[in-house]
């Protein structure tokens, strides 16, 4: 398995408090990626970036922002947690020399209280 | 715009029979196909990708694709399924000319003993 890590795995937080979503990857990659995922369904797109300080918008509309300070962390951030923030969140990363095929960490499972 | 599409829901099959979960893909150009795998509770495993040469491509655990070209279809194959196998899989597409992969909406897979 590729070495990316999420954590927490798991989180239980009530309605507006912030909240951020670690993720790092020890593999060199560029490239990294945020999805949204409900359970059992279609992975969404959220945020990704090309590298060190750069970060763009996927094609689910989130409220969520996102840095990239280090090649090797990509933390995801709610300024303010909601019920409808209730989800999974899978980060991802890829090598281009790889055909951009994208590994994935475990996962941090959210439930907005 | 680049899809995949995933036209079953689920696909049960006896443990020991061969299996099959498709996917058909709409691209312009050449297309970069992938499968993933996700167990409950994990994120998505890499199982294979197709980029370009043999039809026939061979990845993780015994699985296989095949790439169809003139049937638009890359499904997944497995000559004998494993209760192991339970699992959702989903189909993945690479945009030309965008970093990005677009995934399908997944397959849940049972296999019974």
């Amino acid at each position: 398995e590729a070495d990316i890590y999420q954590t927490p795995r798991y989180l239980v937080i009530g309605t507006g408090k912030k909240i951020t979503l670690e993720c790092s990857q020890t593999m060199g990659h560029d490239k990294m990626y945020w999805y949204q995922q409900d359970p059992g369904m279609e992975l969404h797109l959220i945020h990704y970036s090309y590298g060190v300080n750069s970060t763009e918008k996927g094609d689910l509309s989130s409220e969520s922002t996102v840095s990239r300070i280090r090649t090797e962390h990509f933390p995801l951030t709610l300024e303010s947690a909601r019920p409808s923030h209730t989800s999974q969140y899978l980060c991802a990363s890829s090598d281009p020399r790889d055909i951009e095929t994208q590994y994935f960490g475990p996962g941090t499972r959210l439930l907005v209280l | 715009a680049q899809s995949v599409a995933q036209p079953e829901d689920q696909v049960n099959v006896a443990e020991g029979n061969p299996l099959t979960v498709k996917c058909t893909y709409s691209v312009s150009g050449n297309p970069y196909l992938f499968w993933y795998v996700q167990y409950p509770n994990r994120g998505l495993q890499f199982l294979l990708k197709y980029i370009t040469g043999d039809n026939l491509v061979k990845g993780s655990y015994g699985f296989e694709a095949e790439f169809n070209k003139s049937q638009t279809s890359f499904h997944l194959k497995k000559p004998s399924a494993l209760v192991s196998d339970s699992a959702l899989y989903f189909c993945a597409v690479r945009r030309t000319g965008f970093q990005k992969l677009v995934f399908g909406t997944g397959t849940r897979l049972l296999v019974s003993p």
